[in-house]
């Protein structure tokens, strides 16, 4: 199984709600990614999780908030967003150079 | 600064012919060149990994060169398909210590048209 899952595909959100976007891999990968991809850009690093520790969070403001359960799973707990948070979130794994990305969560926040 | 930068922005072929996509970077130190493709609104599915040593590799109708003495690299799309049309994205890995850090480029959108 080569695949990382995430969702939901599509979510609306008001500025007021809180939401949380779901990823999975089970190819036994040490470590999980989220980007942020705005159109026609290039995915931004916002975590990096290793070992199911947080091991790089590139200054992402903190109504975004990642949590690892487990070494399958990775999710992003989302509160207080702005209209501009609206993007595609890709969720990604790796075990050595190799990154393997999800379809994407195309979130819209209005 | 660390750079990729790609060429040309976007591409229109027709279905079957042949195209190359350039990519050149200023990354140092380098680790490893990536080339992506990506279906709108999807998430990057990688093409291709090449690390310093290597100068070339393929990948059924993908095969990409790298030249690390001139920082440059290519990828060339033979006999093109329909499902060819996505955005191509090369991506250098840098090596700092033990994290990687991967530096994007802009991407190079092509179209295939029948």
């Amino acid at each position: 199984d080569t695949e990382v899952t995430q969702t939901p595909k599509h979510l609306v959100m008001g500025m007021t709600n809180k939401k949380s976007l779901k990823c999975e891999q089970h190819m036994g990968h040490r470590a999980m990614y989220w980007y942020k991809q705005k159109a026609k850009k290039p995915p931004e690093l916002m975590f990096v999780y290793s070992y199911e520790k947080l091991s790089i969070n590139e200054s992402v403001p903190s109504r975004f908030s990642p949590e690892c359960p487990n070494s399958s799973l990775l999710n992003l707990h989302l509160h207080a967003l702005q209209p501009e948070d609206s993007a595609l979130y890709l969720c990604a794994s790796s075990q050595e150079v190799e990154q393997y990305f999800g379809p994407g969560t195309r979130l819209t926040v209005t | 600064k660390n750079q990729v930068e790609q060429s040309p922005q976007s591409l229109i072929i027709l279905e079957g012919k042949n195209c190359t996509l350039q990519c050149n970077y200023t990354v140092s130190p380098f680790s490893n060149l990536r080339w992506y493709k990506q279906d709108t609104g999807r998430g990057p599915v990688s093409l291709t990994i090449m690390t310093f040593s290597e100068n070339t590799k393929s990948n059924g109708r993908y095969t990409a060169t790298l030249d690390a003495d001139t920082k440059q690299s290519s990828l060339h799309i033979t006999a093109s398909q329909l499902s060819d049309s996505a955005s191509y994205i090369c991506v250098v890995s840098e090596m700092t210590g033990n994290n990687r850090k991967l530096i994007w480029g802009l991407g190079t959108s092509l179209a295939v048209n029948p």
